[in-house]
């Protein structure tokens, strides 16, 4: 069974572009999550998808969107990117009724 | 509101020696339970998970936590550490099904000859 799949696995940005995310989930999973892993602040939740609804959000500005797709792929975008926004963003899926979370290797983003 | 402390940032252990990350919760009910491991630049691996039932749980690599309820505790422990073990270990915590998993700030470990 194939594991979550992220792309970019690297990305470069400049101050002001946009960036959009791709992560495609665990075959059968309903639910994506979306963490922004920095040396700082650690692991934080940025929002859930299941069945093509946002059904978390966590606290994160409105530059950070998402949405999914009927085949569960997931999508994440941050518009306006800061110089903060520079941080290893992880995808993670499961079936959505229970939390058992599966992670893909990340994309690491780099805005400068 | 939910949180995950673990305690240590940092820990250092001989290879071959015992090993015990400590991780405590804060929430009213039992939640889901979880350990996670990251090498460096890598997604998170799950290690083992804790739902119900038998509070010592087994997982890959050889590791095991124990759930203790009076101590809101779920510690992760290996008999034997291997070099291969050096890492970042993040417990978790799910409330619920529909809820998303919130996390420790992680134990990096190292590990020496």
């Amino acid at each position: 069974k194939a594991g979550v799949t992220q792309t970019p696995r690297y990305l470069i940005k400049t101050r002001g572009q946009q960036v959009t995310l791709s992560c495609s989930p665990i075959s059968g999973h309903r639910s994506v999550s979306w963490y922004q892993q920095t040396p700082g602040q650690g692991l934080q939740f940025l929002f859930e998808y299941f069945s093509e609804t946002q059904r978390n959000k966590g606290n994160f500005p409105g530059r950070f969107s998402g949405r999914q797709f009927s085949n569960s792929r997931s999508e994440m975008n941050v518009s306006t990117l800061e110089l903060g926004d520079s941080a290893l963003y992880l995808c993670a899926s499961s079936l959505g009724k229970v939390p058992e979370a599966f992670f893909g290797q990340g994309t690491r983003l780099t805005v400068v | 509101a939910q949180s995950v402390t673990q305690p240590d940032i940092h820990i250092t252990v001989s290879e071959g020696a015992s090993l015990e990350l400590r991780c405590n919760y804060s929430y009213g009910a039992t939640p889901y339970l979880f350990w996670y491991v990251q090498s460096p630049g890598q997604g998170l691996q799950l290690l083992l998970k804790y739902f119900s039932g038998d509070t010592l749980v087994q997982g890959i690599k050889g590791f095991e936590a124990e759930f203790k309820r009076s101590q809101s505790s779920f510690n992760l422990r290996k008999p034997s550490v291997h070099w291969s073990d050096a890492a970042e270990y993040f417990c978790a915590v799910g409330p619920s099904g529909n809820t998303p998993l919130v996390f420790g700030k992680g134990t990096r470990l190292s590990v020496i000859a």
